[in-house]
């Protein structure tokens, strides 16, 4: 089963933006791609959806290039409360069953 | 205010207790799913509904049941909790899975402890 890949951990000093990029090789073409936010102990939280170019919501962009193979989450100056793990989640070809990724985390420095 | 609730919060246990994880959510979604997660292995879906009377097996189905008799509610069941089973479950639902309305919706997760 096609699944996404993205890194398992990043560090990020305060302030600094901070880019995760995650692959989908095998996305299909009604494939949308969604990004989340999870906290240790809470449940996933959703930040942001893209089907191509470019999507800005008030936490975060996400930029999908033309190909649609990849895609980028974009946090403006990231605060300490932004650690967190952020996964990156298609339903290939519109798939019933959801599999998430490891997921990145994300660690803020002060 | 939209939300998915789940009971109870924190669960301790004893081997083949028969319980219950209940799940609610007030959005009027069709799409509802549980997953486990561990450390070290992510969130892995449990079982998932497409609506009412409609269930299927996520990646780890072994152990658990589920029923969806009607579209809000969409109970966990372990009929002979094992210790393998001490876990993290979400409860999460959407509007559907697929396309522009697939973002699923998180309960606050009921931490279980089968001893």
């Amino acid at each position: 089963l096609a699944k996404t890949t993205q890194p398992i951990s990043m560090d990020s000093y305060e302030g600094q933006e901070v880019n995760i990029t995650c692959s989908h090789n095998n996305i299909a073409t009604n494939d949308y791609i969604t990004w989340y936010q999870q906290f240790p102990s809470q449940g996933p939280r959703f930040i942001i959806q893209g089907y191509k170019t470019k999507v800005t919501n008030e936490v975060a962009s996400l930029f999908i290039p033309a190909d649609r193979k990849s895609s980028t989450l974009s946090l403006p100056r990231v605060s300490l409360s932004d650690t967190a793990v952020y996964y990156c989640l298609v339903n290939y070809g519109g798939y019933q069953k959801v599999t998430f990724g490891t997921g990145t985390k994300l660690q803020v420095i002060p | 205010e939209a939300q998915v609730t789940q009971n109870p919060r924190y669960l301790i246990t004893v081997t083949g207790k028969k319980l219950t994880v209940t799940c609610s959510q007030n959005m009027n979604h069709e799409y509802m799913s549980w997953y486990r997660q561990d450390p070290g292995l992510g969130l892995r879906q449990i079982y998932y509904s497409m609506n009412v009377e409609v269930t299927d097996k996520g990646d780890v189905p072994e152990g658990y049941k589920v029923s969806r008799k009607e579209k809000r509610n969409f109970p966990l069941i372990l009929e002979s909790p094992s210790p393998n089973q001490t876990s993290l479950y979400f409860c999460a639902s959407s509007l559907s899975i697929q396309g522009a309305h697939n973002e699923q919706f998180f309960g606050p997760g009921t931490r279980l402890t089968v001893l």
